[in-house]
């Protein structure tokens, strides 16, 4: 099954604790993203990567690393959280051109 | 800079048809998505448009102006299991993906 795997679903953390989300993708695509959700704010880009090795930053990047060594994977990394990264995260992959197919989100509560 | 405008809310009658529209400013219009979701849920994708005019999906259609810069989503015979937010989303050159801020439809029985 065509899918975008994320891992955890849900992570309750304390400031300055570090924290990687996971992001697979079994389609062979070559863009992936990160997204992060807030009421009444939409979808806002973190990340995205055009190619292995191949990254570029979003709308609101500040806070967060990632990094593509393999074409599958995508992970975020928080440093260093804070409160106001506290958030519904999305990883999506997609083809040029082609639609775009989300995970299934990550709670992230930073206390 | 690059901006969508898409209304916050939409409130129709189950049944009837509904229309939700998108303005965008980007620089380098390759297509504009709709996306549909759920509480709780991830997005889903409906539609692509990349050329004028109407594109229909079932009980869904989409459409453009690029000349306008501007679409919409129209869902028609509306069903319960319709309730979600919407969003639109453009494809520009620099071959990045923008959301709108999503308009949440509220469907009455």
């Amino acid at each position: 099954e065509a899918q975008v795997t994320q891992n955890p679903r849900y992570l309750i953390t304390v400031t300055g604790k570090k924290l990687t989300v996971t992001c697979s993708q079994n389609m062979n695509h070559e863009y992936m993203s990160w997204y992060r959700q807030d009421p009444g704010l939409g979808l806002r880009q973190i990340y995205y990567s055009m190619n292995v090795e191949v990254t570029d930053k979003g709308d609101v990047p500040e806070g967060y690393k990632v990094s593509r060594k393999e074409k599958r994977n995508f992970p975020l990394i928080l440093e260093s959280p804070s409160p106001n990264q506290t958030s519904l995260y999305f990883c999506a992959s997609r083809e040029r051109d082609k639609t775009q197919y989300f995970g299934p989100g990550t709670r992230l509560l930073v206390l | 800079g690059q901006s969508l405008e898409q209304p916050s809310e939409v409130t129709a009658v189950e049944g009837a048809i509904v229309q939700i529209n998108c303005t965008y400013q980007t620089s380098g219009f390759y297509g504009l998505s709709w996306y549909q979701q759920h509480d709780g849920g991830a997005p889903t994708f409906l539609s692509y448009n990349a050329l004028d005019g109407l594109e229909e999906t079932g009980r869904f259609s989409s459409f453009l102006s690029r000349s306008d810069s501007y679409g919409y989503l129209l869902l028609q015979e509306l069903q319960m299991k319709d309730s979600a937010s919407y969003f639109c989303a453009v494809l520009n050159r620099d071959d990045k993906i923008i959301f709108g801020k999503g308009t949440r439809l509220h469907i009455l029985p």
